[in-house]
């Protein structure tokens, strides 16, 4: 199994601000098979980056994903309040389809 | 605009079982609910996500995860638009949101539906 490992596990931002979030993986991950989503409270989760780097249909330009190999990045450029939420990357290249734990952004 | 609605959820008690359905609606014509792999994912109270099964388009190839292989059955009904989790010998740790996900051309789980809540208590 490929273990996902997010950082931090929260992030303490203002609106405006940049974040930074990582995922490592135990193994290497084709780049084509790594996605992160976004999750608010009571709400499903939302694809917003596929193929490590790709923004799904909708996002805002201010979502960047990057990396390859086992380490992988969610940039978000300059923080809206909308932002604030549950952040997991995830490898979908082989069964099991494993999640990161997840990284909660918070407003500072 | 591809619509997942789950049903089914509810409390159960340890060592029952319950079948969990996943209605999936709003596909254009060029592409329909056959043409498609779905999951099921699921989310313990408090905690992250955890997938759980994977079908693929036409049924033929079905993924579990260990913690629920030999006592959850993955299925569908293309006829019908939908997908199906049949959950047996449910244990206190399988109390979760369930959620059912489309996965997209590209493999990634494009939508999801709102979940349904399973609660496995005595």
């Amino acid at each position: 199994e490929n273990v996902l490992t997010q950082s931090p596990g929260s992030l303490s931002l203002s609106p405006g601000e940049r974040a930074t979030l990582s995922c490592r993986a135990s193994q290497s991950v084709s780049s084509t098979y790594l996605a992160w989503y976004q999750q608010k409270p009571g709400q499903a989760p939302r694809l917003l980056i596929y193929g490590a780097s790709t923004r799904a249909t909708g996002i805002p330009d201010r979502f960047t994903g990057s990396g390859s190999g086992t380490d992988f990045t969610l940039t978000i450029s300059r923080l809206e309040p909308e932002d604030f939420a549950v952040y997991y990357c995830q490898q979908y290249g082989s069964s099991p389809y494993t999640f990161g734990q997840g990284t909660k952004l918070e407003v500072k | 605009q591809v619509q997942l609605v789950e049903s089914g959820g509810g409390v159960v008690q340890p060592g029952r079982s319950l079948r969990l359905s996943c209605a999936a609606s709003g596909f254009d014509s060029a592409f329909t609910f056959s043409d498609y792999a779905f999951h099921w994912v699921r989310q313990a109270p408090g905690k992250g996500l955890e997938w759980v099964a994977l079908i693929s388009f036409d049924g033929s190839d079905k993924y579990y995860a260990d913690s629920v292989k030999g006592r959850f059955t993955i299925s569908r009904d293309n006829s019908k638009n939908t997908l199906y989790l049949q959950m047996n010998s449910l244990r206190a740790e399988d109390t979760a949101v369930y959620y059912c996900a489309k996965g997209s051309s590209s493999s990634n789980f494009d939508y999801w539906g709102q979940g349904t809540l399973v609660t496995v208590s005595s």
